[in-house]
Parts: C-alpha cells; structure tokens; sequence
C-alpha cells in the first residue's frame, strides 16, 4: 500500500491531452515538493518533473507538472505512442516518516 | 555526465546479506545524497534509503534494522547491506543521486540520476 495513491492506468489516443493523479497528505504533498518520474519496461525510471513543475533538460515541453494542496499532477499533452510507459511515478518527501514515498505507478496507454 | 552503474551477486541465499555496490563515474560522489531503491517483480519501486556524502544516513523503516549503506568516496562508490533476507528481497535494484533541499518549510528532494539497475533473486 503506497503512501501516495496514484490511477493504476490512464489511456488516451495520440495527439489528445492526458493527466495522472497523484494524491497525498499535509506531511508530503501538502507540504512539500513533488517529483514525476518514467519507467519503460526493463529501464530505470527517468526524472520527468521536480520541484513541482520544473522540467530536467532534455525533457519535452510535452510534459508538465502542478501542485494543488495535497494533490499533483502530470499532464502530457500531444500524446505520441512512445510516450507509454509500464509506470509514470510520483514521489516526494514526507516530513512525517521521513523517508522519500512514491506512488503506486500509472500505466500510460496510448490507444 | 554523471553515470551510476551497479554491481554485485545476483544469486544470494536466504538468510545471507545481500551486498551492492554503485560506482559513480563523470562526477564526484563528495556531494549530494547517494540512494538505493528497489523495485520487485511486476511491482512498484521502494525507496530503501540514502547516506549523505558527509556520512549521515536516512533508511526506510520498513527495511531500518536491516540495511546499511556506506561511502567509499576514494573509490567513488557506495555500496549497500542488506542481512537477514528472504524470497520478498528478490528485485531489480537501483541507485542513484539525490537532490536535497529546503525552501523555507518545504523540503525538495528528487532522484536526478539513476544507474541501470542489477536484478538480485534470493533463492537456495
């Protein structure tokens, strides 16, 4: 049982928008900075988005990240079929445990 | 660019310590926080926990009284113990670089570079 509960899948056909989900609690989310991360199946996950919305370079503008409260989320708009991917991840610090937490994994589907 | 690239049994038996180790090339590991994560079998990953260049540590709780992770920062690795194991141990697992920092009461910690993984199954 993750500490972060994300969608297990999300599906949309190339070229629409999609956005995941990711939600929380005052002592993570609410309180701090949200990470985003993708997984292709048998490869690391790869840094999409941190500090809420701020993209690593090399990242497409495709991508983008948002903080609401206790929420976040990753939109990807121009959907392309290299886009899905086993798992897209949120993750963050939680003041409480003190440890890092990440969701549960979403599974993009590009119809 | 900074590469992390992972090495170590892939077989270990039960009960035994499984041990890894990260070297981290392209940059040097005298900052930064220096992770481990895990990720079973079809499942989600699992933060097991980082040590800070200085030395200072920070595990999951979940894992706390069986884990220890060390720097040899004059061979640029760290490296990760993990004792006692079981069958649940079996994972793809990864290290990589942490970024850590405040900005007033929020805390930004994120995961910038990964190493490619080293899949380790515990089975007799």
């Amino acid at each position: 049982q993750s500490v972060l509960t994300q969608p297990p899948s999300v599906s949309a056909a190339p070229g629409q928008k999609v956005t995941i989900s990711c939600s929380g609690s005052s002592s993570n989310i609410g309180n701090n900075y949200v990470a985003w991360y993708q997984q292709f199946p048998g490869t690391a996950p790869r840094l999409l988005i941190y500090e809420n919305n701020k993209r690593p370079s090399g990242i497409p503008d495709r991508f983008s990240g948002s903080k609401s409260g206790t929420s976040a989320t990753l939109g990807i708009t121009g959907l392309q079929t290299g886009d899905e991917a086993d798992y897209y991840y949120c993750g963050t610090w939680d003041s409480s445990l003190r440890v890092w937490v990440f969701g549960g994994g979403t599974k993009l589907t590009v119809l | 660019q900074v590469q992390l690239q992972e090495s170590g049994p892939g077989l270990v038996k039960p009960s035994e310590t499984l041990s890894l180790t990260c070297t981290v090339s392209g940059g040097s590991i005298n900052s930064y926080y220096w992770n481990w994560i895990r990720q079973p079998p079809g499942k989600g990953v699992e933060w097991i926990g980082y040590m800070y260049y200085s030395g200072s540590t920070n595990y999951n709780p979940s894992l706390k009284s069986r884990v220890s992770i060390s720097i040899d920062a004059s061979r640029n690795q760290f490296s990760l113990k993990l004792s006692s194991v079981t069958a649940a141990d079996t994972a793809v697992y990864y290290c990589a670089r942490g970024v850590y920092g405040n900005r007033g009461p929020s805390t930004y910690y994120y995961m910038d570079v990964w190493g490619t993984g080293t899949t380790v199954t515990v089975s007799s």
